[in-house]
């Protein structure tokens, strides 16, 4: 995970409360990502940025916000957490032209009760 | 809807033997395939990468890929109990911004 950061590791909310997910990297890259990771349904992807300042949804958006200000940082926001956005998330951001994948964070166990 | 599709698993082989593992992808323009590994509780790396039809080896592990077929494979040669994981296969279509379609993946379990 070098690079890329996440806070926090673990998060226990209530239904109906609000938190956000921050996601820092050091690789100067442009392009980041969120997705959510639950038991079979591998990753999906939530909103990505492609540079800073812009923003698109992905596969499942409804429910979360993003917000990129600069080049280093993307953060995820649930405005009202529901027991359905209990998942892990991955921040990750692309290698660029030189190493064309995605590099992943170590991520943030979020359960909503 | 642009779809990845693996066999869930579990998959469990011996030591030493070969471990196959399997994806079809649904979007024919699909141009870059990935297979990632994840060890339960941490997040997914990259294994492999390949682009072009046949086979890519990297040591232990060799990517192939047929495009008229729209599959892709991963083989692991030797398996050893610390390829236990989840292998996720990922592919990429021209003009998505770079972005990832991911199988629900592969657990894969080899037996001492």
């Amino acid at each position: 995970n070098a690079g890329v950061t996440q806070t926090p590791k673990f998060q226990v909310l209530k239904t109906g409360q609000s938190m956000t997910l921050q996601c820092a990297q050091d690789m100067n890259h442009n392009s980041m990502y969120w997705y959510r990771q639950d038991p079979g349904m591998g990753l999906r992807l939530i909103y990505y940025s492609a540079s800073e300042g812009t923003t698109d949804k992905g596969e499942v958006p409804n429910g979360y916000n993003v917000s990129r200000l600069n080049k280093r940082e993307f953060s995820l926001r649930l405005e009202s957490a529901a027991p359905s956005q209990t998942s892990v998330y991955f921040c990750a951001l692309h290698g660029g032209r030189a190493q064309d994948t995605q590099y992943f964070g170590p991520g943030t166990r979020l359960t909503v009760l | 809807q642009k779809e990845v599709e693996q066999n869930s698993g579990p998959l469990s082989v011996p030591e030493g033997a070969i471990a196959s593992l399997n994806c079809t992808y649904s979007d024919r323009v699909s141009q870059s395939f990935f297979w990632y590994r994840q060890y339960s509780g941490k997040s997914p790396e990259l294994i492999m990468s390949i682009y072009s039809n046949g086979d890519k080896e990297d040591g232990r592990f060799t990517a192939q890929l047929n495009k008229a077929s729209q599959y892709v494979s991963l083989l692991i040669r030797d398996s050893q109990p610390s390829d236990s994981a989840t292998y996720l296969c990922a592919v990429r279509s021209s003009g998505s911004a770079r972005q990832l379609t991911f199988g629900s993946g592969t657990q894969l379990t080899v037996l001492p």
